[in-house]
């Protein structure tokens, strides 16, 4: 059964904090994926990886960076948090060629005050 | 890039009748469509994906149509039942471990 994990359910930061969110997997799967998810907008990319060490963007990567040290672990970071980043963010991983599903992670309800 | 619209954006429907969601794309190079079903306060979860050499696939009470000539996809929900109320999302992509682009979402909510 595939387990993608994320670091917190819920996340209150203060402006200008940096924040760190983790995801984790153990299906050993290529590619890992951030979404930012908002009423009305959907699930919207920012950043994705199809290796350790690789990264590209996503079709929303202002204000945000990423970090896969680790085949298991992909990690987004805000380096400045800002009132406009307060949202849900989903962490998806799939596997390249066997497959085309994403599962997501349970999400973190980020609130930036 | 490849752009998802999804229609309705609310859609209610009495118990036992049937729900019809429709999602266009622009990009004639995309060739998977899942579905994704999320309830309140989970995760979002595939629950049926068409590929583009296939017309019509049905699981049990959902189907999913594709026309690609007319770039539209659409999700068949039939006989619904309340645990069917949520938010579906519709989805494109160019291969697979492809980054895929959502639409909107729809919110359904079925009235017993």
């Amino acid at each position: 059964d595939v387990k993608v994990t994320q670091s917190s359910r819920y996340l209150v930061k203060r402006t200008g904090e940096k924040v760190f969110l983790e995801c984790v997997q153990d299906m050993d799967h290529e590619n890992m994926f951030w979404y930012r998810q908002d009423p009305g907008l959907g699930l919207r990319l920012i950043y994705f990886s199809y290796d350790v060490k690789m990264k590209e963007k996503g079709d929303i990567p202002e204000g945000y960076s990423v970090s896969r040290e680790k085949k298991e672990r992909f990690s987004l970071i805000l380096e400045s948090a800002s009132t406009n980043q307060t949202s849900m963010y989903l962490c998806a991983s799939s596997w390249t060629g066997r497959s085309y599903e994403q599962y997501f992670g349970p999400g973190t309800r980020l609130t930036v005050t | 890039g490849e752009n998802v619209e999804q229609h309705p954006s609310t859609l209610s429907v009495q118990e036992g009748d049937s729900a019809v969601i429709k999602c266009t794309y622009s990009d004639s190079a995309s060739n998977y469509f899942p579905w994704y079903k999320q309830e309140l306060g989970k995760r979002p979860q595939l629950i049926i994906d068409i590929r583009s050499n296939v017309g019509e696939k049905k699981d049990q009470r959902i189907a999913v149509t594709l026309n690609k000539t007319a770039k539209h996809f659409s999700l068949h929900i039939t006989e619904t039942q309340p645990e069917d109320s949520a938010v579906y999302f519709c989805a494109a992509s160019k291969r697979a471990g492809q980054n895929f682009v959502f639409g909107p979402g729809t919110r359904l909510s079925v009235l017993p």
